[in-house]
């Protein structure tokens, strides 16, 4: 089964508007991550966020992890048309190898100029 | 600039005809990964090494093989390729969650057409 889910699917929003977008997921994890895959490209690393932190950010960027809820979410801020990609979370898994993450379905967002 | 380069970026085989798909690294990481990712979907894990430790996922078809001759290169064989396996494949890296940096980097993908 699938260890992370996002939310929404899809996403379109004005330029300078904020866009949230939701990850859950079903078993413990000892971090969670986010990346950014631009059409045709490879995927590009955003943010990481351990089990035990609450809140990072970077930039424009702001991830809250809720382990109580098995649930994150991703916040950019004064978006712009540059930030028209596809967003995944991926997380990895206590209960297999540390290294291997499931990445999930992914958000289409789209930032109209 | 260290990075992770992937050849070729497009590749386009036969059905059946084996196809060798190479990624290399200039980051001098432990990790490598092979992903198969279909379009508007989620990269799908096919292995994964830590150095020469060699981890398959359960659900990756026999079809596929990997092989890891050194820390820099990795390779993705497939030996009958079908219709079905069309899709982009992408190779990534990282330090590993033993070394506290679980990050992984992306190489652009190579992207395989079968006809």
């Amino acid at each position: 089964s699938q260890q992370g889910e996002e939310d929404p699917q899809a996403l379109s929003i004005q330029e300078g508007e904020n866009a949230t977008m939701n990850c859950s997921y079903k078993t413990s994890i000892n971090n969670l991550q986010w990346y950014r895959q631009n059409s045709g490209r490879g995927l590009v690393h955003l943010i990481l966020i351990r089990s035990n932190e609450r809140e990072k950010h970077s930039g424009r960027l702001r991830v809250t992890l809720d382990t109580s809820k098995k649930s994150s979410s991703l916040l950019i801020t004064a978006s712009r048309a540059a930030d028209t990609a596809s967003y995944f979370c991926a997380t990895d898994s206590m209960k297999t190898s540390y290294d291997k993450v499931i990445f999930g379905p992914g958000t289409s967002l789209s930032v109209i100029p | 600039d260290a990075m992770v380069i992937q050849n070729p970026r497009y590749q386009v085989t036969q059905f059946g005809k084996p196809v060798t798909l190479s990624c290399s690294q200039t980051l001098n990481h432990n990790v490598m990964y092979w992903y198969q990712q279909k379009s508007s979907q989620a990269p799908k894990l096919l292995f994964h090494y830590y150095d020469k430790d060699f981890n398959n996922e359960a659900d990756t078809p026999d079809n596929f093989q990997s092989r890891r001759p050194n820390t820099s290169f990795c390779f993705l064989d497939i030996r009958s390729p079908g219709l079905g396996d069309a899709a982009m494949y992408l190779c990534a890296t990282s330090r590993g969650w033993v070394a506290g940096e679980p990050e992984q980097f992306f190489g652009p993908g190579t992207r395989l057409t079968v006809l």
